[in-house]
């Protein structure tokens, strides 16, 4: 069993809706979690970061993290075609912790 | 702008041949990863290192083995390529290790 699951979709939704992706993980140890996006041919790039339990905010995009269930998310609201892209869950131990642990992604394309 | 610069954007090798893959960072970060991705697996870390000729092996470090003579410049070898070795690599820097800082990736195919 991987130590992150993420559901590799593809996830395609019309322009304007609310897109919802979610990552369960196995080792309670995990603190720092963080959801990247990767446009097509791009590395990925930092989108979100959250330390333990609870809600972060930034524009658009809102992630959550429930330990008790070993359970992440993100939320994309009034989605748009240059949201279209992978996005990737990823995690910690902690802050001296060099081995992030990586979802396997989820393609997402945003319809016009 | 933060630049981390993978010296090849695609590459194709033949079974047996030693492979660099040269990567740079322009923000003075101490820490520097390899990873590869391949679809379904995500990305899985190969080697990182934490300051200048130092080294600390991922999850997947069998025949791979990485140089990091400054601070600026890490590369990674594969010693002898192999067929499952074609991948997307990945180069990453950071300060802080939840922000890694991606570059574009080497798509690499062994034939």
């Amino acid at each position: 069993q991987k130590e992150v699951e993420q559901d590799p979709g593809p996830l395609s939704v019309p322009e304007g809706a609310i897109v919802s992706l979610n990552c369960t993980y196995s080792n309670s140890a995990f603190q720092y979690f963080m959801w990247y996006r990767q446009y097509s041919r791009k590395g990925p790039e930092l989108l979100m970061y959250t330390y333990s339990s609870g809600n972060k905010e930034d524009g658009r995009f809102t992630a959550q993290v429930d330990k008790s269930s070993k359970y992440i998310s993100l939320f994309i609201r009034d989605s748009q075609p240059s949201d279209s892209a992978t996005y990737l869950c990823a995690m910690s131990r902690g802050s001296n912790d060099y081995k992030l642990s990586f979802g396997a992604g989820t393609t997402v394309t945003v319809r016009a | 702008d933060v630049k981390v610069t993978q010296s090849s954007r695609y590459l194709v090798k033949r079974t047996g041949e030693k492979v660099f893959l040269e990567c740079v960072q322009d923000m003075d970060h101490e820490n520097m990863f390899w990873y590869r991705q391949d679809p379904g697996l995500g990305l899985r870390l190969i080697y990182f290192s934490y300051d200048v000729k130092m080294k600390e092996k991922g999850d997947i470090p069998e025949g791979y083995s990485v140089s990091r003579e400054k601070k600026e410049r890490f590369s990674l070898i594969l010693e002898s390529a192999s067929t499952n070795q074609t991948s997307m690599y990945l180069c990453a820097s950071s300060v802080r290790n939840e922000k890694l800082f991606f570059g574009s990736g080497t798509q690499l195919s062994v034939l």
